[in-house]
């Protein structure tokens, strides 16, 4: 089984210039997570997806920013323009989704993420 | 709003030794997870806690999660070089889908 995959998996450009990074979830998996980590602190929720629907965006940081996840499958994280203080590494997380007393706890599967570097 | 703290940042010990990392947070949570990313690499998920007091283990990795359901530990007994990396604790409250993760503990093991 394939699992979660982002592209670009480095990108550098100049402040003001457009990004555009994509996730590509474990196939069947309703829930779609992006996260980032700048340089050594903790890993902070941006936004959470169910299928095409945005459940959760408490965690973008401002509207520079814009995710989508087009039919329910793969999800792009789009910033426009870029700023120095978005540098870092932007990762995607995967489950699946348990109608059950097990909601929330599904185990969350990370992609390598994709490392942003803006000039 | 929520925090979750982790204790320590680092920790360097020889290998062989114990390595403890505490997690701590504001908020009573509903379940926890675990997770280790190696150098250059991405978050792996160990375990989740969701019962107050759980203990689980995993081979030389013992896990709890207090009786507060507010703060956890993961205990690593007799250290091995492939342990090095950084684990992160992610806390999530009831009714939420987020999860908030900890500062990280960036372990080495020194051989």
């Amino acid at each position: 089984e394939a699992g979660v995959t982002q592209f670009p998996s480095h990108s550098v450009i100049e402040k003001g210039q457009t990004v555009t990074l994509r996730c590509d979830p474990i196939s069947g998996h309703d829930n779609l997570y992006w996260y980032r980590r700048v340089m050594g602190k903790e890993i902070k929720f941006l936004l959470h997806f169910v299928k095409e629907s945005k459940q959760d965006e408490s965690g973008m940081p401002n509207n520079r920013f814009l995710a989508e996840r087009t039919g329910g499958t793969y999800s792009t994280l789009k910033v426009q323009p870029a700023e120095l203080e978005d540098s870092g590494v932007y990762f995607c997380a995967s489950s699946q989704g348990i109608r059950s007393e097990r909601w929330g706890q599904e185990t969350q599967y990370f992609g390598p993420g994709t490392r942003l570097l803006v000039l | 709003g929520q925090q979750v703290m982790q204790i320590p940042q680092y920790q360097h010990v020889q290998e062989g030794e114990d390595f403890t990392t505490y997690c701590n947070s504001s908020t009573t949570l509903s379940n926890i997870q675990w997770y280790k990313q190696r150098p250059g690499g991405h978050p792996v998920f160990l375990i989740q806690l969701v019962k107050s007091g759980e203990v689980k283990k995993q081979k030389r990795l013992t896990f709890q999660f207090g009786e507060a359901k507010k703060n956890s530990s993961l205990h690593i007994t007799a250290t091995q070089t492939t342990d090095v990396g950084t684990y992160f604790c992610a806390g999530r409250t009831s009714g939420t889908y987020k999860y908030i993760f900890g500062t990280g503990t960036r372990l080495k093991v020194l051989a």
